[in-house]
């Protein structure tokens, strides 16, 4: 059975940084992209980034650009997100996406049950 | 990217047939055919219920069906049942990132 289980979320003040962790396990994690989906409090669904197996980005999201950064480690079966300069409107869950294809699939297959970043002062 | 269009909501009764529309662009929903429909209850994560427009993960009942006509993505619940109630999120490629829809909220009244 495939989990995901994402840690580091956090109360943090505006401008300051986080990561986020993703512990996989139940498939082969090195042999899958793998993504971050973001959901503010009552709001709809929001990518993030994702990554192909071998740690090629397939992209960020515009409103992250530039102050998020995706990573894996596949020894360790982990996926990161590195937040830099949170502001409010980071504000959400995060949850960690296994995508079905090793490159960029066309859906998400498995989510993780999502660990909550608030910023605020 | 600007977030697929669907509507704020739809209800129907128990045994009855809605639909729920996704509309994008010829960059996202009309130039692939990678739209994919995800089921969030409340407190839970989101799971998939359709993917490359009409596909069923194995599980997922098939009272759930997908299509597309050029930017507009739709998906069918037949025969509806209480624990259909859910908010409905349309998700799809698009070239270097992923848009999903506003999300819909079905209501089985």
């Amino acid at each position: 059975e495939v989990q995901l289980v994402e840690s580091g979320g956090d109360l943090v003040q505006p401008g300051r940084s986080l990561r986020l962790s993703c512990a996989a396990s139940g498939f082969t994690f090195g042999n899958y992209a793998m993504h971050w989906v973001r959901q503010a409090p009552g709001k709809g669904l929001e990518w993030v980034s994702g990554l192909t197996w071998n740690s090629a980005t397939l992209g960020y999201a515009d409103s992250v650009k530039g102050r998020f950064a995706i990573s894996r480690d596949n020894a360790k079966n982990s996926l990161y997100l590195q937040m830099n300069g949170l502001s409010a409107e980071d504000t959400a869950f995060y949850y960690c996406v296994k995508d079905p294809e090793s490159v960029a699939g066309s859906h998400f297959d498995s989510w993780g049950q999502g660990t909550l970043v608030t910023v605020s002062s | 990217q600007s977030a697929l269009t669907q509507p704020r909501s739809v209800s129907g009764s128990p045994g009855q047939s809605v639909t729920i529309s996704c509309t994008g662009t010829s960059s996202d929903v009309g130039g692939h055919n990678y739209a994919s429909w995800y089921q969030q209850h409340p407190g839970k994560a989101p799971k998939v219920m359709i993917y490359d427009v009409s596909k069923r993960p194995s599980g997922v009942p098939d009272r759930f069906s997908g299509s597309k006509s050029g930017n507009t993505a739709s998906l069918t619940i037949s025969g509806l049942q209480a624990e259909d109630e859910a908010d409905y999120y349309c998700c799809s490629y698009a070239g270097s990132s992923y848009v999903f829809g506003t999300g819909t909220k079905v209501t089985v009244v």
